[in-house]
């Protein structure tokens, strides 16, 4: 699972500081978002979606923000954790047939 | 994931060799797909089911071929394996019906040499 983020572009953050990753997505059309959390040697793992007739929503220590005048996706972690070092990564729905488009990714390191 | 399996974790094999890949789920999904991850490049897909009946190519099918077994089971299948084929695999379901969050197995990481 390491090899995942390999030449990612990579966020170190002090523990109990907030982290925020951002994705820019490419279709205008894209009606649904998610962001992945992949640990090493794991799949990835669902944290929270959004779809577009929104612009932010909330989960537990974390929050999505939508922005589709830049087509901007953000994952905001709250009071991070060392269990939340990972590659985290937003998908979009491309359209009607379910089919989801991947980001490359960023690793977070959170230092203790 | 538990509710999404994949075997082999890992396989090493070589040049020429056929192998399959198996993906099972009890989440009761009709959806199914199967992605390679490599560095650098994210998430692809390969192929994709909607039901037992339906195989669709996803963006780089070629060198591959699926089988979609049953509603809970879909594999994959490398019919003659060539190193640049050597990756982490995924497999993923989906409710669908207006449910697009995928849901995916924990992998198999496949070296071809």
């Amino acid at each position: 699972g390491e090899s995942v983020g390999l030449h990612l572009p990579t966020l170190s953050v002090q523990e109990g500081d907030n982290s925020i990753i951002n994705c820019a997505y490419s279709n205008s059309a894209s009606d649904y978002f998610i962001w992945y959390k992949q640990e090493s040697g794991k799949g990835p793992q669902f944290i929270i979606d959004i779809r577009s007739n929104m612009d932010k929503r909330q989960g537990q220590r974390v929050t999505v923000l939508l922005n589709k005048t830049v087509k901007h996706l953000s994952l905001q972690i709250a009071a991070t954790q060392p269990g939340d070092s990972a590659v985290y990564f937003c998908a979009e729905n491309l359209g009607g047939n379910n089919r989801l488009a991947f980001g490359k990714g960023n690793q977070v390191v959170v230092i203790p | 994931d538990a509710d999404v399996t994949q075997t082999p974790r890992n396989r090493i094999t070589k040049t020429g060799k056929r192998i399959m890949l198996e993906c099972s789920q009890t989440k009761g999904h009709d959806r199914m797909y199967w992605y390679r991850q490599d560095p650098g490049l994210g998430l692809r897909l390969i192929y994709y089911s909607f039901d037992v009946k339906d195989i669709n190519k996803g963006e780089i099918s070629d060198g591959y071929s699926v089988s979609r077994q049953a509603q809970a089971k879909f594999s994959l299948s490398l019919e003659s394996a060539i190193p640049n084929q050597t990756a982490l695999y995924f497999c993923a379901t989906s409710e669908g019906r207006g449910d697009e969050t995928q849901y995916f197995g924990p992998g198999t990481r496949l070296l071809v040499l």
